[in-house]
């Protein structure tokens, strides 16, 4: 069975606090993704990696950074939790695009939870 | 970023009624996706659509893309309790890595 896993369903950290979330996929993906997800805003990309040590800001990367030093393992770091940055995490992976649009799934993670007070 | 547009927000229908889900766009895309998602769990693939004027159809879901790979639409037969959650579209660009999500489509089925 795929599977991507976050290491954390449930965080509280205080303002200021380095935060870090791992998230860990089998399914040797090139890809992998980091997203959150807010009530009303939807999916936001915060970071995404095509290959090891390779990565691309999403949309809002701002107050966030990323590591990738090995292809089944994807970072997030919050350098300096704020209470904005309160939300749910979502981490996903996915092959590459190639010529078979069809093989472009997203596998997630059951999500982290949050909390920065 | 190529945004997506998902109507309605929420929808709250009762067991046995039809509904339909809209995903719209002003921007073409390579594929389109959609998940569906349960609280406190990640989003999991329903399916995806790739040619213009495709119709596909999973059990009593049917998924449409348009003709000009700019919207979709997702209708549900006979609603039941357990198709609750919220549904999402997910477009792949022409170009680039990453899927752009629409907000959802929160949906409650009541006995």
């Amino acid at each position: 069975d795929v599977k991507v896993t976050q290491s954390s369903r449930y965080l509280v950290k205080r303002t200021g606090e380095k935060v870090f979330l791992e998230c860990v996929q089998d399914m040797d993906h090139e890809n992998m993704f980091w997203y959150r997800q807010d009530p009303g805003l939807g999916l936001r990309l915060i970071y995404f990696s095509y290959d090891v040590k390779m990565k691309e800001k999403g949309d809002i990367p701002e107050g966030y950074s990323v590591s990738r030093e090995k292809k089944e393992r994807f970072s997030l770091i919050l350098e300096s939790a704020s209470t904005n940055q309160t939300s749910m995490y979502l981490c996903a992976s996915s092959f590459p695009r190639g010529l078979y649009k069809m093989n472009t799934e997203a596998f997630f993670g059951q999500g982290t939870r949050l909390t920065v007070v | 970023t190529q945004l997506l547009e998902q109507s309605p927000q929420f929808l709250s229908i009762q067991e046995g009624e039809n509904l339909t889900v809209y995903c719209n766009s002003s921007s073409v895309f390579s594929s389109l996706q959609w998940y569906r998602q349960e609280p406190g769990e990640g989003p999991v693939l329903l399916v995806t659509v790739v040619t213009g004027g495709e119709v596909k159809k999973l059990k009593r879901l049917t998924f449409q893309f348009g003709d000009a790979r700019k919207d979709s639409s997702l209708h549900i037969t006979a609603a039941q309790p357990g198709d609750t959650g919220l549904y999402l579209c997910a477009g792949l660009p022409n170009s680039g890595y990453a899927l752009n999500f629409g907000k959802g489509t929160s949906l409650l089925v009541t006995p």
